[in-house]
């Protein structure tokens, strides 16, 4: 049972490149979130899906995409990556938030946009 | 929308120290929890805790909904509890839109 998982770890790119960050849950979880941690901030919801095939803006949707094909993934993409976008990304699961389940987080992905 | 905020914002403690961490929220919610985020980056969940008490071996925490606080107690405090303590809260009808706080850095010294 790997829990959350994330792909890549790190990235590197340049303004205007394109990327998709992969997040995977093997714990049959319906809710799936993304967010992204500037430094000394907390986290901020970008997007979340409720279920496979839905998605859902957060409170920072600007310049990100997601898609729920699958239940256990949950893709967040980056169309034409920008310098404010650097900063590290989490995924989260959980099993059903409407009757109090904790989200589990991943490791987190760090990328840098030159 | 809600605002959470944390405090203090940092706290350096000796090994064996007990500590108190607190949340404040501006509007009702619907759940609250508490994390902690390790050295290297890992959020680890503590505590699940809209209301009441819950304790877990040297953590406890305390939410009291109507005054829209919650409280975070570290007892005897290890080098291993260092790290990021993040309050979460959701207020936007359970759909686990969690908003955070600023979070409080401790620092255990041996």
């Amino acid at each position: 049972n790997a829990g959350v998982t994330q792909t890549p770890k790190f990235r590197v790119l340049k303004t205007g490149q394109s990327m998709t960050l992969l997040c995977a849950q093997d714990m049959n979880h319906e809710y799936m979130y993304w967010y992204r941690q500037d430094p000394g901030m907390g986290l901020r919801l970008i997007h979340y899906s409720v279920g496979e095939g839905t998605t859902a803006k957060g409170e920072v949707p600007d310049g990100y995409n997601v898609s729920r094909l699958k239940k256990q993934n949950f893709l967040l993409g980056l169309e034409s990556a920008a310098p404010s976008q650097t900063s590290v990304y989490f995924c989260a699961s959980s099993y059903d938030w409407r009757y109090g389940e904790t989200q589990y987080f991943g490791p987190g992905t760090r990328l840098l946009v030159l | 929308g809600i605002q959470v905020e944390q405090s203090p914002p940092d706290l350096i403690l000796q090994e064996g120290a007990n500590s108190t961490l607190r949340c404040n929220f501006s509007d009702s919610v619907n759940n609250l929890q508490w994390f902690h985020q390790n050295p290297w980056g890992q959020l680890i969940n503590l505590f699940y805790i809209p209301s009441g008490t819950k304790q877990n071996g040297r953590l406890s925490a305390t939410t009291v909904a109507t005054e829209r606080y919650s409280l975070l107690y570290i007892s005897s405090s290890q080098t291993t509890d260092s790290g990021v303590y993040f309050c979460a809260v959701d207020g936007s009808g359970n759909t686990g839109k969690l908003i955070f706080g600023q979070g409080t850095t401790l620092q255990v010294k041996p």
